[in-house]
Protein backbone atom coordinates (compact mmCIF):
# COMPACT_ATOMS: atom_id res chain seq x y z
CA UNK A 1 0.00 0.00 0.00
CA UNK A 2 1.42 3.24 -1.01
CA UNK A 3 1.23 5.77 1.63
CA UNK A 4 1.79 10.10 0.41
CA UNK A 5 3.23 12.40 3.02
CA UNK A 6 3.12 15.87 1.98
CA UNK A 7 5.06 18.55 3.66
CA UNK A 8 4.77 21.28 5.45
CA UNK A 9 1.59 20.79 7.29
CA UNK A 10 1.24 24.65 6.82
CA UNK A 11 2.57 26.92 4.53
CA UNK A 12 2.07 30.80 5.58
CA UNK A 13 3.36 33.22 3.15
CA UNK A 14 2.72 36.47 1.47
CA UNK A 15 0.19 37.06 -1.60
CA UNK A 16 3.43 37.33 -4.70
CA UNK A 17 5.93 34.57 -2.58
CA UNK A 18 6.63 31.64 -4.02
CA UNK A 19 4.61 28.36 -2.65
CA UNK A 20 7.04 25.44 -2.93
CA UNK A 21 4.67 22.05 -1.43
CA UNK A 22 5.94 18.59 -1.15
CA UNK A 23 4.59 15.27 -1.55
CA UNK A 24 6.78 11.94 -0.95
CA UNK A 25 5.91 8.70 -1.77
CA UNK A 26 6.64 5.46 0.21
CA UNK A 27 7.45 3.46 -2.71
CA UNK A 28 8.07 4.69 -6.35
CA UNK A 29 5.39 5.17 -8.18
CA UNK A 30 4.43 6.31 -11.91
CA UNK A 31 4.38 9.90 -12.40
CA UNK A 32 1.56 9.24 -14.84
CA UNK A 33 -0.16 8.44 -12.00
CA UNK A 34 0.18 11.62 -9.40
CA UNK A 35 -2.51 14.27 -8.93
CA UNK A 36 -2.69 17.86 -7.06
CA UNK A 37 -5.95 18.99 -5.80
CA UNK A 38 -6.90 22.62 -4.68
CA UNK A 39 -9.45 22.69 -1.77
CA UNK A 40 -11.38 25.90 -0.51
CA UNK A 41 -13.19 25.59 2.61
CA UNK A 42 -16.83 24.87 1.47
CA UNK A 43 -15.85 23.75 -1.69
CA UNK A 44 -15.03 20.47 -3.57
CA UNK A 45 -11.76 19.29 -4.99
CA UNK A 46 -10.29 20.68 -7.71
CA UNK A 47 -7.92 19.43 -9.67
CA UNK A 48 -4.84 20.94 -10.44
CA UNK A 49 -2.39 19.11 -11.89
CA UNK A 50 -1.84 15.21 -13.60
CA UNK A 51 0.62 13.19 -14.49
CA UNK A 52 2.54 14.69 -12.27
CA UNK A 53 3.03 18.02 -14.56
CA UNK A 54 0.11 18.22 -16.74
CA UNK A 55 -1.86 21.69 -15.74
CA UNK A 56 -5.90 20.56 -16.10
CA UNK A 57 -8.25 22.59 -17.97
CA UNK A 58 -8.35 26.01 -16.96
CA UNK A 59 -5.62 26.14 -14.44
CA UNK A 60 -3.78 29.20 -14.58
CA UNK A 61 0.32 28.58 -15.37
CA UNK A 62 1.82 30.23 -12.07
CA UNK A 63 0.82 26.14 -11.14
CA UNK A 64 3.05 23.67 -11.70
CA UNK A 65 4.15 19.72 -10.75
CA UNK A 66 7.55 17.93 -11.12
CA UNK A 67 9.21 14.89 -9.80
CA UNK A 68 9.34 11.04 -10.08
CA UNK A 69 9.99 8.56 -8.64
CA UNK A 70 8.96 9.05 -4.99
CA UNK A 71 9.68 13.07 -4.64
CA UNK A 72 6.74 15.69 -6.21
CA UNK A 73 6.39 18.94 -5.81
CA UNK A 74 3.60 21.36 -6.89
CA UNK A 75 4.71 25.11 -7.17
CA UNK A 76 2.91 28.15 -7.47
CA UNK A 77 5.29 30.86 -8.73
CA UNK A 78 3.85 33.88 -7.06
CA UNK A 79 0.65 33.31 -4.88
CA UNK A 80 -2.74 35.24 -5.16
CA UNK A 81 -5.10 36.01 -2.77
CA UNK A 82 -7.55 33.39 -4.09
CA UNK A 83 -4.48 30.92 -4.36
CA UNK A 84 -4.49 29.98 -0.28
CA UNK A 85 -6.63 26.64 0.55
CA UNK A 86 -5.08 23.36 1.22
CA UNK A 87 -3.57 21.13 -1.54
CA UNK A 88 -3.63 17.38 -1.56
CA UNK A 89 -1.57 15.09 -3.54
CA UNK A 90 -3.08 11.74 -4.89
CA UNK A 91 -1.87 8.67 -6.08
CA UNK A 92 -4.48 6.70 -8.55
CA UNK A 93 -3.43 2.68 -8.93
CA UNK A 94 -3.42 0.78 -12.02
CA UNK A 95 -4.26 -2.83 -10.56
CA UNK A 96 -6.19 -2.05 -8.19
CA UNK A 97 -7.04 1.28 -9.49
CA UNK A 98 -7.06 2.42 -6.23
CA UNK A 99 -6.41 5.96 -5.13
CA UNK A 100 -4.68 7.29 -2.37
CA UNK A 101 -4.29 10.79 -1.00
CA UNK A 102 -1.50 12.72 1.23
CA UNK A 103 -2.93 14.37 4.23
CA UNK A 104 -2.87 18.31 2.70
CA UNK A 105 -1.20 20.79 3.35
CA UNK A 106 -2.94 24.11 3.98
CA UNK A 107 -1.01 27.71 2.59
CA UNK A 108 -2.34 30.24 4.25
CA UNK A 109 -1.90 34.16 4.53
CA UNK A 110 0.84 35.19 6.51
CA UNK B 1 -18.86 20.74 -18.32
CA UNK B 2 -18.71 18.37 -16.11
CA UNK B 3 -22.24 18.27 -13.39
CA UNK B 4 -22.52 16.09 -10.59
CA UNK B 5 -24.91 17.16 -7.94
CA UNK B 6 -25.45 14.33 -4.67
CA UNK B 7 -28.16 13.54 -2.68
CA UNK B 8 -29.57 11.31 0.19
CA UNK B 9 -27.22 12.40 3.17
CA UNK B 10 -28.53 13.03 6.82
CA UNK B 11 -28.47 12.13 10.06
CA UNK B 12 -28.49 8.29 10.81
CA UNK B 13 -28.66 5.89 13.44
CA UNK B 14 -25.34 3.78 14.15
CA UNK B 15 -25.92 0.43 13.03
CA UNK B 16 -28.33 2.65 9.90
CA UNK B 17 -28.31 2.34 6.39
CA UNK B 18 -28.27 5.40 3.51
CA UNK B 19 -28.24 5.53 -0.16
CA UNK B 20 -26.42 8.49 -1.78
CA UNK B 21 -27.03 9.44 -4.96
CA UNK B 22 -25.58 10.99 -7.87
CA UNK B 23 -26.59 12.69 -10.92
CA UNK B 24 -24.58 13.51 -13.47
CA UNK B 25 -25.03 16.01 -16.75
CA UNK B 26 -22.46 17.53 -19.61
CA UNK B 27 -20.59 14.66 -20.21
CA UNK B 28 -21.28 10.79 -21.55
CA UNK B 29 -21.53 9.36 -18.01
CA UNK B 30 -20.99 6.14 -19.47
CA UNK B 31 -17.68 6.30 -20.92
CA UNK B 32 -16.23 6.80 -17.47
CA UNK B 33 -15.30 5.31 -14.21
CA UNK B 34 -16.66 6.96 -11.68
CA UNK B 35 -15.52 7.16 -7.44
CA UNK B 36 -16.88 8.27 -3.83
CA UNK B 37 -14.79 10.18 -1.62
CA UNK B 38 -15.34 11.01 1.52
CA UNK B 39 -14.20 14.18 3.84
CA UNK B 40 -14.54 13.87 7.80
CA UNK B 41 -15.13 17.27 9.49
CA UNK B 42 -11.49 18.95 9.68
CA UNK B 43 -9.95 16.40 7.83
CA UNK B 44 -8.41 15.32 4.62
CA UNK B 45 -9.52 13.32 1.37
CA UNK B 46 -10.33 9.84 1.87
CA UNK B 47 -10.85 7.74 -1.41
CA UNK B 48 -13.86 4.97 -0.74
CA UNK B 49 -15.00 3.41 -3.37
CA UNK B 50 -14.68 3.33 -7.66
CA UNK B 51 -16.39 1.48 -10.35
CA UNK B 52 -16.07 0.89 -14.28
CA UNK B 53 -18.15 2.52 -17.14
CA UNK B 54 -19.97 -0.91 -17.10
CA UNK B 55 -20.30 -1.97 -13.47
CA UNK B 56 -18.35 -5.14 -13.69
CA UNK B 57 -15.81 -3.84 -11.73
CA UNK B 58 -16.16 -2.46 -8.12
CA UNK B 59 -13.08 -1.52 -5.52
CA UNK B 60 -13.25 -0.36 -2.20
CA UNK B 61 -11.19 1.06 1.04
CA UNK B 62 -10.70 -1.63 3.17
CA UNK B 63 -12.84 -0.23 5.84
CA UNK B 64 -15.87 0.05 4.41
CA UNK B 65 -15.82 -3.49 2.49
CA UNK B 66 -18.88 -5.56 2.87
CA UNK B 67 -20.83 -2.40 4.57
CA UNK B 68 -21.34 -0.36 1.20
CA UNK B 69 -21.89 -1.11 -2.35
CA UNK B 70 -21.18 1.11 -5.44
CA UNK B 71 -23.48 1.09 -8.26
CA UNK B 72 -24.20 2.95 -11.72
CA UNK B 73 -27.39 3.21 -13.62
CA UNK B 74 -25.88 4.15 -17.20
CA UNK B 75 -28.83 4.89 -18.54
CA UNK B 76 -30.54 7.30 -15.97
CA UNK B 77 -26.84 8.96 -15.40
CA UNK B 78 -26.79 8.07 -11.71
CA UNK B 79 -23.63 6.85 -9.39
CA UNK B 80 -25.20 5.14 -6.30
CA UNK B 81 -23.62 4.52 -2.88
CA UNK B 82 -25.38 2.25 -0.35
CA UNK B 83 -23.88 2.17 2.65
CA UNK B 84 -25.01 -0.13 5.76
CA UNK B 85 -23.96 -0.69 8.90
CA UNK B 86 -22.62 2.90 9.45
CA UNK B 87 -20.63 3.74 12.17
CA UNK B 88 -19.53 7.24 13.58
CA UNK B 89 -16.84 7.13 12.10
CA UNK B 90 -18.57 7.21 8.55
CA UNK B 91 -19.97 10.84 9.52
CA UNK B 92 -18.30 12.77 6.21
CA UNK B 93 -18.99 15.00 3.56
CA UNK B 94 -19.79 12.24 0.79
CA UNK B 95 -18.26 13.65 -2.88
CA UNK B 96 -18.35 11.69 -6.17
CA UNK B 97 -16.24 12.23 -9.26
CA UNK B 98 -15.58 11.67 -12.21
CA UNK B 99 -12.82 9.35 -13.27
CA UNK B 100 -10.75 5.99 -11.81
CA UNK B 101 -7.36 7.95 -12.16
CA UNK B 102 -7.62 11.68 -11.74
CA UNK B 103 -10.43 12.83 -10.36
CA UNK B 104 -11.70 15.77 -13.18
CA UNK B 105 -14.80 17.08 -11.95
CA UNK B 106 -16.66 16.62 -8.59
CA UNK B 107 -19.73 17.39 -6.89
CA UNK B 108 -20.61 19.97 -4.14
CA UNK B 109 -20.88 17.20 -1.71
CA UNK B 110 -23.55 15.94 0.74
CA UNK B 111 -23.65 15.29 4.43
CA UNK B 112 -23.63 11.93 6.14
CA UNK B 113 -23.85 12.47 9.86
CA UNK B 114 -24.07 9.04 12.14
CA UNK B 115 -25.16 9.75 15.38
CA UNK B 116 -27.37 8.75 18.13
Amino acid sequence: EIVLTQSPGTLSLSPGERATLSCRASQSVSSTYLAWYQQKPGQAPRLLIYSASSRATGVPDRFSGSGSGTDFTLTVSRLEPEDFAVYYCQHYGLSPPTWTFGQGTKVEIK
Amino acid sequence: EVHLVESGGGLVQPGGSLRLSCAASGFTFSNYWMSWVRQAPGKGLEWVANIKQDGSEKYYVETVKGRFTISRDNAKNSLYLQMNSLRAEDTAVYYCARGGGKGDGWGQGTLVTVSS
